[in-house]
């Protein structure tokens, strides 16, 4: 299963866009890469995923680095409720299904 | 759509006790998966349902461990003789998978504690 890197923790002012990195160097063609977020005492939930081009959708921006060993989570404008770990998946579309998450990063917004 | 719902929220139990969890998807997702999440780590995955077959289960699993998707809609997960390595948070999820993309939707998990 290829792995991502993320860095254990992040610090945000609130209302500051966040850059939250993710490293995949053994990325494979047929990768997709996914984010969700968990929010204390809850599971998961999904924030975006893309296969090469950058994505936005209502929560967040996705960029992809144009080699795709690399992408960033950008959240636009941070809020007291962003808080929470965030997860970079690497999900295989063409072998195994199942999801595999790392430590993630943690995300604290400051008031 | 009520979102994915798992019963109970916390369970304590003895040492070597049998233990079993109840998850029920959103409606009409074809595909549920069982993670297994202790505290600072990430979710780590257990099983996986298409329908009511169980199409892939963790390496890690140990045949104490059991799931079932009777008729494809919800799933149990029973553990045997509990250790108290098996404490943990459990988490179901559910998806629509179509071929192309899918997302996950997670319930709020079954907090195990055995004593």
């Amino acid at each position: 299963d290829a792995k991502t890197t993320q860095p254990n923790s992040m610090e945000s002012n609130e209302e500051e866009p966040v850059h939250l990195p993710c490293n995949h160097s053994t990325i494979s063609g047929t990768d997709y890469i996914h984010w969700y977020r968990q929010l204390p005492s809850q599971g998961p939930e999904y924030v975006i995923h893309g296969l090469t081009s950058n994505v936005n959708n209502r929560m967040a921006s996705l960029a992809i680095a144009e080699d795709r060993k690399s992408s960033t989570l950008i959240l636009h404008r941070a809020t007291l409720r962003d808080a929470a770990v965030y997860y970079c998946i690497l999900r295989d579309f063409s072998g195994t299904y199942k999801y595999i998450f790392g430590t993630g990063t943690r995300l604290k917004v400051l008031a | 759509d009520t979102g994915v719902s798992q019963n109970p929220r916390h369970k304590i139990t003895k040492r070597g006790q049998n233990v079993t969890f109840r998850c029920d998807p959103i409606s009409e997702h074809n595909r549920l998966y069982w993670y297994r999440q202790t505290l600072g780590q990430g979710p780590e995955f257990l099983t996986y349902f298409q329908n009511e077959a169980q199409l892939e289960k963790s390496r890690l699993l140990s045949d104490r461990f059991s799931a079932e998707r009777p008729k494809g809609s919800f799933s149990t997960l029973e553990i045997q003789r509990t250790e108290q390595g098996d404490s943990a948070m459990y988490l179901c999820a559910s998806s629509q998978w179509t071929g192309l993309e899918e997302k996950l939707f997670f319930g709020s998990g079954t907090q195990l504690s055995v004593l």
